[in-house]
């Protein structure tokens, strides 16, 4: 089966503590993407890749870190300087990053805070 | 302002009623995507639009560039559609960057 996975499903952090949120793809795209999902708002832009070895900012970068080592991995690290980290996240994937490529997503992993 | 703004935020409906959801937007795009988030949280893609409307099955998207305006339909609605949906724009750039709206929740009580 095709898709993306998405591990852990749920993810406790404590205060100081840096965790990785993994992301995998089979269907050998180019592109991934890493969304932050807050109640009452729109997803938003974390990292962006649209090939290996080579990832963006997107639009609340602060805080977090990631790698694109492997085009099927794109691991998201939340950093200690993430003051709000508890939040659902997506990875999503195309083919390319090109304007009428479908974005596939990953089930979320949701990150708690103790 | 948000550049992606849905209505309603929240919808309640009984089976079979025609369902309408709203999509508003103030930015020059390239496509629009109507997406739907299930409760566990994953997202499946519905549409993706720049012009005119797409069916499939009861769902019916619509979009009018001119006024910036998008509309998803469900027809014959159903408890099993019952999900947050969510519309996102795609700005004319080369990075496939997607501006998300807020979401729809909508419940659909048998």
């Amino acid at each position: 089966d095709g898709g993306i996975t998405q591990s852990p499903k749920y993810l406790f952090r404590k205060e100081g503590q840096n965790v990785t949120l993994s992301c995998e793809q089979n269907l050998n795209h180019d592109a991934m993407y890493w969304y932050r999902q807050d109640p009452g708002q729109g997803l938003r832009l974390i990292y962006y890749s649209q090939i290996v070895n080579d990832f963006q900012k997107g639009d609340i970068a602060e805080g977090y870190s990631v790698s694109r080592e492997k085009k099927e991995s794109f691991p998201l690290t939340v950093t200690s300087a993430q003051k709000n980290p508890t939040a659902f996240y997506l990875c999503a994937s195309s083919r390319s990053g090109g304007v009428r490529e479908t974005q596939y997503f990953g089930p979320g992993t949701r990150l708690l805070v103790l | 302002k948000n550049e992606v703004e849905q209505s309603p935020q929240n919808l309640t409906a009984q089976e079979g009623e025609f369902i309408t959801i709203n999509c508003s937007y103030s930015v020059g795009i390239s496509a629009l995507h109507w997406l739907q988030q299930h409760p566990g949280g994953g997202i499946v893609s519905l549409f993706m639009l720049s012009s005119g409307k797409k069916k499939h099955g009861r769902l019916i998207a619509t979009i009018n560039i001119q006024e910036k305006h998008s509309s998803l339909h469900i027809t014959a609605s159903h408890p099993r559609d019952s999900a947050v949906y969510i519309c996102a724009v795609r700005i004319p750039s080369n990075t496939g960057k997607l501006i998300f709206g807020q979401g729809t929740t909508l419940q659909v009580k048998p």
